[in-house]
């Protein structure tokens, strides 16, 4: 099983539209986690964090389920600049010092007119 | 804002060559890493770094492969002797302290290596 499972996509919406995208990650020792965007070609960034609470930044929501492993983003009111790939990433601490990130596959997302 | 840098932006190298990435980690940065991503595929853990030694390596890491920070700002990954499936975009990532697992790391814009 993949440390980090995601849809590889490509979701293409239309200009406006919700779009939501799954993560299931297998190591329950990952302590924290994040939605990274890549552009082609570039760095991934982040995005935001993901809390068990849920969290909202702008049109941007992410939840985490702790007990099913699974991770979501939620995309509202999309825009033509959100079309990237969106990469689901776990986190742990590792001992020495510093946090090991592991990386999905990445969900493409294409945002239309 | 601060930002990771990365030298060069492409590599292109023959086969059985050094290389030697270089990253300057934004300056108040404790931890350091490197990634790399084949095309097309994911973005993959290579080392962390603190202290100046090594704190985590995983298993493409092996013993062609080496990290240093020669002084207080760089922070390189060597290749002795590369392969073709070396060919990657190598990223350097740091990150300010230990947080309770909850650190962001931030990336550079990386180094396309090119093996022929």
């Amino acid at each position: 099983r993949k440390e980090v499972e995601q849809d590889p996509g490509p979701f293409n919406v239309p200009e406006g539209a919700t779009v939501a995208f799954n993560c299931t990650y297998s190591n329950s020792a990952s302590q924290s986690f994040f939605w990274y965007r890549q552009d082609c070609r570039k760095e991934p960034k982040l995005l935001m964090s993901v809390y068990s609470s849920g969290n909202e930044d702008g049109r941007f929501t992410a939840q985490l389920n702790r007990a099913s492993q699974y991770i979501s983003l939620l995309i509202r009111d999309s825009k033509l600049s959100d079309s990237a790939t969106y990469l689901c990433v776990v986190n742990r601490v590792v001992t020495g010092g510093g946090n090991k990130l592991t990386f999905g596959t990445g969900t493409q997302l294409k945002v239309e007119l | 804002e601060p930002e990771v840098t990365q030298t060069p932006s492409h590599q292109v190298t023959q086969m059985g060559q050094e290389v030697i990435l270089r990253c300057v980690p934004i300056s108040n940065h404790l931890y350091f890493y490197w990634y790399r991503q084949i095309l097309g595929q994911k973005v993959e853990f290579l080392v962390s770094f603190y202290n100046n030694e090594i704190s985590e390596k995983s298993e493409i890491f092996d013993d062609q492969f080496s990290v240093e920070r020669p002084d207080g700002s760089n922070f390189t990954l060597k290749i002795r002797s590369t392969k073709l499936e070396d060919s990657a975009m190598y990223f350097c990532a740091s990150s300010p302290s230990l947080a309770g697992g909850t650190d962001t790391q931030y990336f550079g814009p990386g180094t396309r290596l090119t093996v022929l």
